[in-house]
């Protein structure tokens, strides 16, 4: 049961570099988001997705982009990473748009030099 | 405003006493839940406990309880006899609809419990 998968779980960068988180899920969940965590502030939602295809911000979107082509697949996107995406992101699914609890992947941990 | 806070950065419980962490949150949408998750020092997060807004019995799970008033807008978590595994940080969590594009999750900012031998 692999649930939901995030790579890499380590991931060092120069300011100005870019990469892209990878989260995949086995579940045929419809619901898909990534979350960054920081120190005092809890987990905050950055994109969603309710399907393939459908995509939309969360509250600390900017810096990151995000598509869905599939069900299994979510990547995030650093575009031109800064030292304020220093954080530890984790990718979450659902069921569906509808609700059901999360399901995490075991997050990544990104400092960005 | 906050839409989930938690107002206890760190408490104590000794080992076997029970122990409530507190949570508010707040929303103007009829249906949504609230849940619990638990996030050890190994880092990953643990779906403790769910409740609906419709719900009217307060929902339990093995030694975890979750004192819902939605009057008070509180989603209170309350774990019995405590356990050394118990250690960890503790988010509330709320979903609310967002219309027709999905629902949105938003946690509070965590209470790291230390249950002491």
């Amino acid at each position: 049961n692999a649930g939901v998968t995030q790579t890499p779980k380590f991931q060092v960068l120069k300011t100005g570099q870019s990469m892209t988180l990878q989260c995949a899920q086995d579940m045929n969940h419809e619901y898909m988001s990534w979350y960054r965590q920081d120190p005092g502030m809890g987990l905050r939602l950055i994109h969603y997705s309710v399907g393939a295809g459908i995509t939309d911000q969360g509250e600390v979107p900017n810096g990151y982009n995000v598509s869905r082509s599939t069900t299994e697949d979510f990547p995030l996107r650093l575009l031109s990473a800064a030292p304020s995406q220093t954080s530890v992101y984790f990718c979450a699914s659902s069921r569906d748009r509808t609700g059901g609890k999360l399901f995490f992947g075991s997050g990544t941990q990104l400092s960005v030099l | 405003a906050q839409k989930i806070t938690q107002t206890q950065p760190g408490m104590f419980v000794q080992e076997k006493e029970a122990v409530t962490l507190d949570c508010t949150y707040d929303t103007s949408d009829q249906s949504y839940g609230l849940f619990w998750y638990k996030q050890p020092s190994s880092g990953e997060m643990i779906f403790l406990i769910y409740q609906g807004s419709y719900d009217e019995q307060n929902a339990t799970e093995g030694r975890y309880s979750l004192n819902f008033q939605k009057a008070r807008k509180s989603a209170n978590l309350v774990i019995s006899a405590s356990q050394l595994g118990d250690s960890a940080m503790y988010f509330c969590a709320m979903r609310e609809g967002v219309r027709n594009t999905g629902n949105q999750f938003y946690f509070g900012t965590g209470t790291s419990l230390t249950v002491i031998p």
